[in-house]
């Protein structure tokens, strides 16, 4: 039982490269959420989905896209990188509203990308 | 205002030590109540929820205030091992776009 896992671990872009920041899950969660956390400024959420096939915006989704094919894999792109996004990516998941503590969030250890 | 505010520290409390952290929130209409934790350059993980009536869990205690709109952590008998930092997390129950995070309190415990 893995949880949460999230590839790569660790990404150097150049400024206008794309790239693709995958999430998978094994616990049959029906949230999911990317995250980016920066100096002093907590977890802000980028996009987040309730379930397959399903996404949504969140606080900061500028610059972002992402999609939910798999149940278990939520997947982040950038389209053209800039140095704004240099950040330290968290993708988490959580169970539905049917069970009392949906909210509580599982996550991966993180993706550190740097834009230059 | 932030929505969720926290002393971003750091505390810096002697090893068994008595610390305890705020975090006040400003949606009255929030419903769920957590502390996570996060250590240096890894993911954040639950610590504990917290509950209207207060809870407990071994050294550490949460304690929910609706009239004022905060949330406590207090832990006793402080480790090393609880060098950390600390967020306070609120959420309505009902959206999963609106889990807030705070920005968190560093704390560090010292021999």
């Amino acid at each position: 039982n893995a949880g949460v896992t999230q590839t790569p671990k660790f990404r150097v872009l150049k400024t206008g490269q794309s790239m693709t920041l995958l999430c998978a899950q094994d616990m049959n969660h029906e949230y999911m959420y990317w995250y980016r956390q920066d100096p002093g400024m907590g977890l802000r959420l980028i996009h987040y989905s309730v379930g397959e096939g399903t996404t949504a915006k969140g606080e900061v989704p500028d610059g972002y896209n992402v999609s939910r094919l798999k149940k278990q894999n939520f997947l982040l792109g950038l389209e053209s990188a800039a140095p704004s996004q240099t950040s330290v990516y968290f993708c988490a998941s959580s169970s539905g509203p049917s069970r009392a503590s949906y909210n509580e969030q599982f996550f991966g250890p993180g993706t550190r990308l740097t834009v230059l | 205002r932030k929505e969720v505010e926290q002393d971003p520290g750091p505390f810096n409390v002697p090893e068994g030590a008595t610390v305890a952290f705020n975090c006040t929130y400003s949606n009255s209409a929030s419903q769920s109540f957590f502390w996570y934790r996060q250590d240096c350059r890894k993911e954040p993980k639950l610590l504990m929820s917290v509950y209207s009536s207060g809870n407990e869990d071994g050294r550490f205690t949460a304690q929910l205030n609706r009239a004022s709109q905060y949330i406590s952590l207090l832990i006793r008998d402080s480790k090393l091992s609880d060098s950390a930092t600390y967020l306070c997390v609120v959420s309505p129950y009902s959206s999963a776009s609106k889990i807030i995070f705070g920005s968190g309190t560093r704390l560090s415990i010292r021999p």
